[in-house]
């Protein structure tokens, strides 16, 4: 069984605070890591795909960066608002055998921003 | 539509009937996923079609699942003599080959 761990499981935090998620993984057969964005009574949004060691991603006050030497991930909300609650899900695709693999997700982080 | 598309979008059975839920996934996506969230509980993978390549079945819980993909296209996931664990919404996503996967809304399903 592959484990793709998130932290925290929720977080509750108030409007305009920062906050940051990670995402942690197997290092080995890497080949690229989806962050999603599931709102309650919708399909999740994807909001980033990172393939390289290294790779910064930003999406207006989101942002994520990989490391896949260690196998972590961090996603980062500057400034939250309201509507940035949901569920964040973080996806691993390995390199599996000569193919390349399902995405294998983690449980999510829960973020809920009080006005 | 240029989305995933999914039907029923809720269904509410008896224990004990067969279920089919549909998935058209977007045009020339090679790739089709199936996956399920029970309540307070993570996604769970079912199935992934890919291409002409055999179906990685792994995730499939029990025998009274099953999932088929015609003609690379439409995705019918069949669950046999429903149970109320069954009870979930389950999601289908398709995607080109090995880049970001696209949602559909998901079809509720309520075994009662």
């Amino acid at each position: 069984i592959l484990n793709v761990e998130q932290s925290p499981q929720s977080l509750h935090v108030q409007e305009g605070d920062s906050t940051n998620f990670t995402c942690s993984f197997p290092s080995s057969n890497f080949y690229a890591l989806h962050w999603y964005r599931w709102e309650t009574a919708k399909s999740p949004e994807a909001l980033f795909v990172m393939t390289l060691n290294g790779d910064e991603k930003k999406k207006g006050r989101i942002s994520a960066t990989l490391n896949t030497k260690e196998g972590y991930s961090y996603l980062y909300i500057k400034g939250s608002q309201p509507e940035d609650s949901a569920t964040y899900l973080c996806a691993l695709r390995r390199i599996d055998g000569s193919t390349l693999g399902r995405l294998y997700f983690g449980r999510g982080t829960q973020l809920t921003v009080w006005p | 539509g240029a989305g995933v598309s999914q039907s029923p979008s809720n269904k509410v059975t008896e224990k004990g009937k067969d279920v089919e839920l549909r998935c058209d996934p977007i045009s020339g996506h090679t790739a089709l996923y199936w996956y399920r969230q029970s309540l307070g509980q993570g996604l769970e993978f079912l199935i992934y079609f890919q291409g002409n390549s055999a179906p990685d079945k792994s995730g499939l819980p029990s025998d009274r699942f099953s999932a088929e993909r015609t003609g690379g296209s439409v995705s019918t996931l069949t669950i046999q003599r429903t149970q109320q664990e069954d009870s979930a919404v389950y999601l289908c996503a398709s995607s080109p080959l090995m880049d970001t996967i696209y949602f559909g809304e998901g079809s509720w399903l309520t075994v009662v």
